[in-house]
């Protein structure tokens, strides 16, 4: 059974630049979540979708941060503009429906400078 | 607000030994535990959960210990090697809340 998959795996840009990542779930999870580790820190919740429907988005900075699961399978989650602070692993995970275990992507790592 | 907390950022135990990692939360709403473990450059893997009907749930070399009333729980690994290595992460979640609080981790090593 194929894993998540993300990309890119790593990513360095600059401060107030833009950039996206993408994030293919498991076949057949209908919800899928992105998660923001900071160094040092436990994973935490930016945005959870339950098919195309978003469930849950109360820690996602709203002003900068974006996302969308389209067709109710893959998703982006953007980030425009960046600040030093989003410096982070993204972790995208899915499951098979709310409530169900976790599988995790290997994330993104982002440095903004 | 952490509302878990894993107060050990590491553990050094020698192969073959018992690791011990803890894990303690403040939200009473809480009901169902897990713990992940991540190696570099990977994500989490869930590794053990325990629900707050029980106290203990085993599997192989791994135990999880819920104590409500102090609301503690343990990792047990016995015996200890060295692939067990990683950062384990502590989380739970309750109520009508799905959503999972993560700890900030710990990093066991297991030395050869």
């Amino acid at each position: 059974e194929a894993g998540v998959a993300q990309s890119p795996r790593y990513k360095i840009i600059e401060k107030r630049q833009s950039v996206a990542f993408w994030c293919n779930p498991i076949s057949g999870h209908a919800t899928l979540y992105w998660y923001q580790q900071i160094l040092g820190q436990g994973p935490k919740l930016l945005i959870q979708f339950q098919n195309n429907g978003v469930v849950d988005d109360s820690q996602l900075p709203k002003d900068r941060f974006s996302a969308e699961r389209l067709k109710g399978v893959d998703s982006t989650l953007k980030i425009q503009p960046a600040k030093l602070e989003d410096s982070a692993v993204y972790l995208c995970a899915s499951s098979l429906d709310i409530n169900e275990k976790l599988f995790f992507g290997s994330g993104t790592q982002l440095s903004v400078l | 607000d952490q509302q878990v907390k894993q107060n050990s950022p590491s553990l050094s135990v020698q192969e073959g030994r018992i690791s011990i990692l803890n894990c303690d939360y403040t939200n009473s709403m809480f009901d169902y535990f897990l713990w992940y473990k991540k190696y570099p450059a990977e994500g989490p893997t869930f590794l053990i959960s325990i629900s707050s009907i029980k106290d203990k749930n085993e599997d192989g070399r791994f135990t999880v210990f819920l104590n409500k009333s102090a609301k503690h729980l343990s990792l047990h690994i016995v015996p200890s090697q060295p692939g067990d290595s990683a950062v384990y992460f502590c989380a739970a979640k309750g109520g009508s809340n799905y959503k999972l609080t993560f700890g900030k981790g710990t990093l066991l090593t297991v030395n050869p």
